[in-house]
């Protein structure tokens, strides 16, 4: 799978739109990207994952660019219980490597 | 249940001493995941199973790691001589289908070794 690059940190005001980059220049046609993140003391949740077209569900907004190259995670009104590390993954569906290979990821932190 | 239980929560084992972690996957989820995070770092893979076949042990570090998931359920890691460096959170995760789409993850085990 592919390598991703993350910033270490960021920080988003309560309320305004948390954009979280990830890099990931030797994506492959088939690779997914695919976002976690990790709440303290928990496990990792799932987000949101896309192949080439923005997506958008309840949590979040992917958004690709037309290169693949990289992606923005958007959390459109973050809230304090948003504070997690936030992982961005490249998988493929296909073969047989099934498992997820996680980074360091981004700490978020949503300021009051 | 709703989601992917594991037990224990926490686990506190003096060096040498043998433990086994559970994980309750949701049910009816094929696919499952044992991963392994030390304090500070993203999780890494340690195994998988396709229902009761277990598909890829690569990332197991030793032999003293073994994990099982006989009924193609619950699944069971066991670390057998446990050292101080063993100590770390043990994660599982389950799909309901291979290799498509998010996975579950637990809470998680936290393993203290003495």
């Amino acid at each position: 799978d592919a390598k991703t690059t993350q910033p270490t940190s960021m920080d988003c005001a309560e309320g305004r739109a948390a954009n979280l980059p990830c890099n990931h220049s030797t994506i492959s046609g088939n690779e997914y990207v695919y976002w976690y993140r990790q709440i303290h003391s928990q496990g990792p949740q799932y987000i949101i994952h896309g192949l080439k077209n923005n997506e958008t569900n309840e949590m979040a907004s992917l958004i690709i660019t037309e290169d693949r190259k990289s992606s923005t995670l958007i959390l459109p009104h973050a809230t304090l219980r948003d504070t997690a590390v936030y992982y961005c993954i490249v998988r493929s569906h296909s073969g047989s490597a099934r498992q997820l290979t996680f980074g360091s990821g981004t700490q978020l932190t949503v300021l009051p | 249940g709703a989601g992917v239980s594991q037990s224990p929560r926490y686990k506190v084992a003096k060096r040498g001493q043998d433990v086994a972690l559970r994980c309750d996957p949701i049910s009816g989820h094929v696919s499952l995941f044992w991963y392994q995070q030390a304090l500070g770092q993203g999780p890494e893979f340690l195994t998988y199973f396709q229902n009761e076949a277990q598909l890829d042990k690569s990332g197991l570090p030793s032999d003293r790691f073994f994990a099982e998931r006989p009924e193609g359920s619950v699944s069971t890691l066991k670390i057998q001589r446990t050292q101080q460096e063993d100590s770390a959170v043990y994660l599982c995760a389950s799909s309901v289908r291979e290799g498509i789409g998010g996975y579950t993850f637990g809470s998680g085990t936290r393993l203290t070794v003495v």
